[in-house]
């Protein structure tokens, strides 16, 4: 039972590029979540999607692009990477929204140089 | 929106001293409230989940207890160890999570 993963796990990368997140779910939750984590901030909503091919902005959408093609992948995309995208970036999944926990993924710790 | 706050930020503790976490968040519209715990480099483990029609939540040496009305919930844990030593996060779900900013335990041996 793999769980929720994430990939990479490290990258580094520099400013202007564009940088793809991935996030993989086994066990077909409906909604799928990316967080970012800052000293300072704590962790804070990027986007999430509650099914395959329906996603919403959280509170920090600026910059990055989700899909969600296939229900249990939920790729986050910065378009174009800034010093300011320098993060931990979590990506976490339920069954549903007001009922059951998320369970989070281990990260990736992500610098734009 | 919903603004949640944990006191302390920080907490250094013998082995075997209980240990009293706080949250306190805006909005009492709410669907639960979920304590997490976060080890260095690491990503989230959920620990308890309180529904909003419940007052508190226990597992094993953890208690957790939730008062809407006055936007406060409590996480305790009895019996520290060292292997408790890490970083606590609250959540509260109003549709989306909204964290707080952690309180980070060390308990001494």
């Amino acid at each position: 039972d793999a769980g929720i993963t994430q990939s990479p796990r490290y990258k580094i990368t520099e400013t202007g590029r564009q940088v793809t997140l991935m996030c993989h779910q086994t066990w077909s939750h409906s909604y799928m979540f990316w967080y970012r984590q800052d000293l300072g901030h704590g962790l804070r909503l990027i986007y999430y999607s509650a099914a395959a091919d329906i996603t919403d902005k959280g509170e920090v959408p600026d910059g990055y692009v989700v899909s969600r093609s296939k229900t249990e992948n939920f790729p986050l995309t910065l378009e174009s990477a800034t010093r300011s995208q320098t993060s931990v970036y979590f990506c976490a999944s339920s069954r549903e929204v007001g009922t059951d926990t998320q369970y989070f993924g281990p990260g990736t710790r992500l610098t734009v140089l | 929106k919903q603004e949640v706050t944990q006191i302390p930020a920080a907490l250094s503790v013998p082995e075997g001293e209980n240990l009293v976490l706080n949250c306190s968040f805006t909005d009492s519209a709410i669907y639960n409230l979920q304590w997490f715990r976060q080890d260095p480099g690491k990503g989230l483990t959920s620990l308890l989940l309180i529904q909003s029609s419940q007052r508190e939540q226990t597992s094993g040496r953890l208690n957790a207890s939730l008062d809407k009305s006055s936007g406060r919930s409590t996480l305790y844990i009895a019996a520290s160890q060292p292997g408790d030593s890490a970083t606590y996060l609250c959540a509260v779900n109003d549709y989306k999570l909204s964290f707080g900013a952690g309180t980070t335990v060390t308990v001494r041996a």
